[in-house]
Parts: structure tokens; sequence; C-alpha cells
């Protein structure tokens, strides 16, 4: 199968700091990864998509210098919130598609999650 | 561009009858549909899609979902459920004929089997 994790898996930090998250696929390679934002009880909103080797496509509303997004390898995207504050605190979910062409391609398969609390 | 709607924000059904969880999409192109599952502080659990093939899906945990062309609809079904199927649904579609577009997640449907 095809696994991605995060890390940590919670964090809480005070407001201020900034705090790293990362995305890994553990089996297979990953050109495009994607951040994920879910506030309780509501759907996931895409906050940007990651290319390997590439800037970060971020959706419209969302601060580029705030989640400072770096995807350095076919397996590894990471999720930098920048000074971060109170309404930061979210669950963030990653993402994963393997390489065009290949088996499970039409698939995204999702990390587990990192809840951040921002104090 | 692309939608997903989830009519239905909390579905309630006792433990051992059947359960069905609505989804109606848009989308221009050809429609990947897709189902997945969340627990409570967990990521996304896949439990089945449609590409192309019968329109009866057989996924995981004994669920399957019937795509209907013509009315849109990729609902989730399941003959008889379990407690242990309580949680938050997400259904999910992209353009098949755009590899490069992102899916697109309906609101979410929370299921509550009652024992």
């Amino acid at each position: 199968g095809a696994v991605v994790s995060q890390h940590p898996s919670w964090v809480i930090c005070k407001s201020g700091t900034s705090v790293k998250i990362e995305c890994r696929s553990l089996d297979f390679q990953a050109t495009t990864m994607f951040w994920y934002r879910q506030f309780p009880k509501q759907s996931l909103m895409l906050m940007a998509t990651s290319n390997e080797g590439s800037k970060a496509t971020y959706e419209q509303g969302v601060e580029k210098d705030k989640f400072l997004i770096n995807h350095a390898s076919l397996t590894l995207s990471t999720l930098t919130v920048t000074s971060a504050h109170p309404e930061d605190s979210s669950f963030y979910i990653c993402s994963a598609r393997r390489l065009a062409g290949g088996p499970g391609r039409n698939e995204q398969f999702f990390g587990p999650g990192t809840r951040l609390t921002v104090l | 561009a692309q939608s997903v709607a989830q009519p239905e924000d909390q579905v309630n059904v006792a433990e051992g009858n059947p359960l069905t969880v609505k989804c109606t999409y848009s989308v221009s192109g050809n429609p990947y549909l897709f189902w997945y599952v969340q627990y409570p502080n967990r990521g996304l659990q896949f439990l089945l899609k449609y590409i192309t093939g019968d329109n009866l899906v057989k996924g995981s945990y004994g669920f399957e979902a019937e795509f209907n062309k013509s009315q849109t609809s990729f609902h989730l079904k399941k003959p008889s459920a379990l407690v242990s199927d309580s949680a938050l649904y997400f259904c999910a579609v992209r353009d098949g004929n755009n590899y490069g577009q992102n899916f697109v997640f309906g609101p979410g449907t929370r299921l509550s089997v009652l024992p």
C-alpha cells in the first residue's frame, strides 16, 4: 500500500513561534503533495499544492509568507507555520500523489494529520 | 469547475439497519469519484473509488457505492451498519481528463450508528 506519514502528530506552541510539519511518502515517490487545513466539524480546505523542486501553488486567501512549503525531495514536503497565532490552531493534513502514469496515479494518499494548538 | 454536495450534515441509523450517505457532484470532464472516512483526530482513510467500469463499486469494510451518471450521484451504502462505522464521511471528485487537477471535497456527513 501507499503510506503517508506526518510528524509531529500534535504540537502545542506559544504565539509568535514557528512550527514545522513534515509529510513523508514512505513507500512511493510523490511528485505532488497537497496541504489541507481542517477546522472542527468542517471539510478539508486545500491550502497549497507542492511539486517537487518547484515553488508551491497557494490557493486564494492563503498567505504564502505565513505558510512556507518546501518540497525538497520526492518523498518529503514540509509546511512551516511562521509566527503562529491562536487563529492558526487547526488540524493540518497532507496528501501525496504518485508519479504520473504509475499505479494508483488517480488517488491521493493522506497522512494522519497534525493538530496544531497555538497558545 | 468541480463541486460536491453532501446534502445531509448528519445521518443517524440503528445498528444492523442499512445506511446511505448521499453525494452529488458536478464536473466538467470525466468524473473520478471517491469516498473517504475520518475518525476523530485522524487523517482520511480511503474507502472506495469509481474511475470506470461497473457502476457499483465495492470498497473497504463492507461499503459500496453506486455511480449514477444521469443523476450525477455517488451515494455510499452499507447493508448492515455497525456502531464502529460512526465517523465523518467525505465524498470527493476529480476531473479525470485533467491529471493536474486536485480533488474537491464535499462538506462531509457525520454518521452516527446507534446501538
